[in-house]
This record gives structure tokens, C-alpha cells and sequence, in this order.
């Protein structure tokens, strides 16, 4: 079945840093693949999406390309804020409105 | 309106109570889901609606109870809980095109506890 494999946290870095998140998936076919937020206490948030290969996706300073050939989607910040602490999920939509997440990595930024 | 609302926040219920959990969105979203959440794990699916008729039921146990009285709505009963059913649950939409997720939008939850 469909899968998502996201680097085991938790992750530490100071602010101003440089951010990879990596995430690797299997499944057959063209999946939609996503990287969503959690803040403490909150629900998830939508953070970026590619629905094909070779789209970057991006926002607040995030970016992810959906590469096919190694099938990942590794998120990645040029420059870390402790506002962006938080947990971060990769996950896929292939089969009729099912959304596959990978474990989540904890992110902590440190002032 | 770019929001799935989910009421109550907060629930604590003793095991013989029954409660239902909210979920509003107007968005036109044609889909809409429920998972449940436990601490530090990610999100896993109980229940999809698909133009308000239940398309997925990820045998989840007859104590919850899900209801889509329309399309903006989504309710979950529960009755006879247990103490591991103690979770966030949320709630969530999507636009539907053929059998494409796209669009999905997930509410801040409602978190759970049975005693």
C-alpha cells in the first residue's frame, strides 16, 4: 500500500538556520503530496502542495519539489524562525480521498 | 469563508455519557472526514462523506457514529466511550475532482477526554 517515510525527529536547530525535513514515499501512479503544520494545541495546516512532477510548492518560506525519480518531497527553509517550531507532517493523496501521512518530525527552533 | 469550524474545543465525558462532536465548513467542499489523533503520532482516518453519503468507514468500533445532515455539515455521536478513545479528533474537507483530493482543510480539532 501507499506510504510516507519522513526523517525521525526530534529536530533542534538554532534560528537563522538552515532547514531539511526529508520525505520519501511509495506509491504507484501519480500521487498529490503535501506538507502540513501542527502548532501546540492546534490543528493541521496546510503549509504546501505538488500535485505533479517537477512542481515546487512554497509558501512563508518554505519550498518542496515533488521529484518522481527518487520520490521524495523534502521540505527545506533557507533561514529558520522560532516561530516556526512545530510538528510537521509529508503526505500523500492517491487513492480516492485518502490522505497517507508519515509520522511527523518535531521541530524546534532555539533563539 | 476559508475555515472548518469544529465545537466544542474541549470535551471530557465519562464512559456511559453521550455527546456529539461539530463540524461546519462553507467552503462548498463536497468531501468531508473525520480522524482522530493520539499524542505525538499523525493523524489517522475514521470516516469520509462524499456528497453526504458515508464513502469510507476505516472500521472504526459502533460507539462512534457519524452523521452528514448536509453539506456543510458533519457530526460524530459517541456513546460508551473508552479511556483510549481519548484523542484529538478532527475534522476536515476537501474539493473533489473525479477521485482527486485537492483543497484539503482541516479544523483545530476537539480534544478529547473519557473517564
Amino acid at each position: 500500500g501507499d506510504s510516507v517515510t519522513q526523517m525521525e525527529g526530534p529536530v533542534t536547530l538554532s534560528e537563522e538556520a538552515f532547514l531539511t525535513i526529508n520525505c520519501t514515499y511509495t506509491a504507484t501512479g501519480y500521487p498529490s503530496l503535501f506538507w502540513y503544520v501542527q502548532y501546540p494545541g492546534e490543528g493541521l495546516q496546510l503549509l504546501l502542495k505538488a500535485t505533479k512532477a517537477d512542481d515546487k510548492g512554497s509558501n512563508k518560506g518554505f519550498e518542496a519539489t515533488y521529484r518522481k525519480e527518487t520520490t521524495s518531497f523534502h521540505l527545506e527553509k533557507g533561514s529558520v524562525q522560532v516561530s516556526d517550531s512545530a510538528v510537521y507532517f509529508c503526505a500523500l493523496s492517491r487513492e480516492a480521498q485518502k490522505l497517507v501521512f508519515g509520522q511527523g518530525t518535531r521541530l524546534t527552533i532555539n533563539p | 469563508d476559508t475555515e472548518v469550524t469544529q465545537t466544542p474545543k474541549h470535551l471530557v465525558m465519562g464512559m456511559t455519557n453521550k455527546k456529539s462532536l461539530k463540524c461546519e465548513q462553507h467552503m462548498g467542499h463536497r468531501a468531508m472526514y473525520w480522524y482522530k489523533q493520539k499524542a505525538k503520532k499523525p493523524p489517522e482516518l475514521m470516516f469520509v462523506y462524499s456528497y453526504e453519503k458515508l464513502s469510507i468507514n476505516e472500521s472504526v468500533p459502533s460507539r462512534f457514529s457519524p452523521e452528514c445532515p448536509n453539506s456543510s455539515l458533519l457530526n460524530l455521536h459517541l456513546h460508551a466511550l473508552q479511556p483510549e478513545d481519548s484523542a484529538l479528533y478532527l475534522c476536515a474537507s476537501s474539493q473533489l475532482q473525479g477521485d482527486r483530493v485537492y483543497g484539503y482543510t482541516f479544523g483545530s480539532g476537539t480534544r478529547l477526554t473519557v473517564v
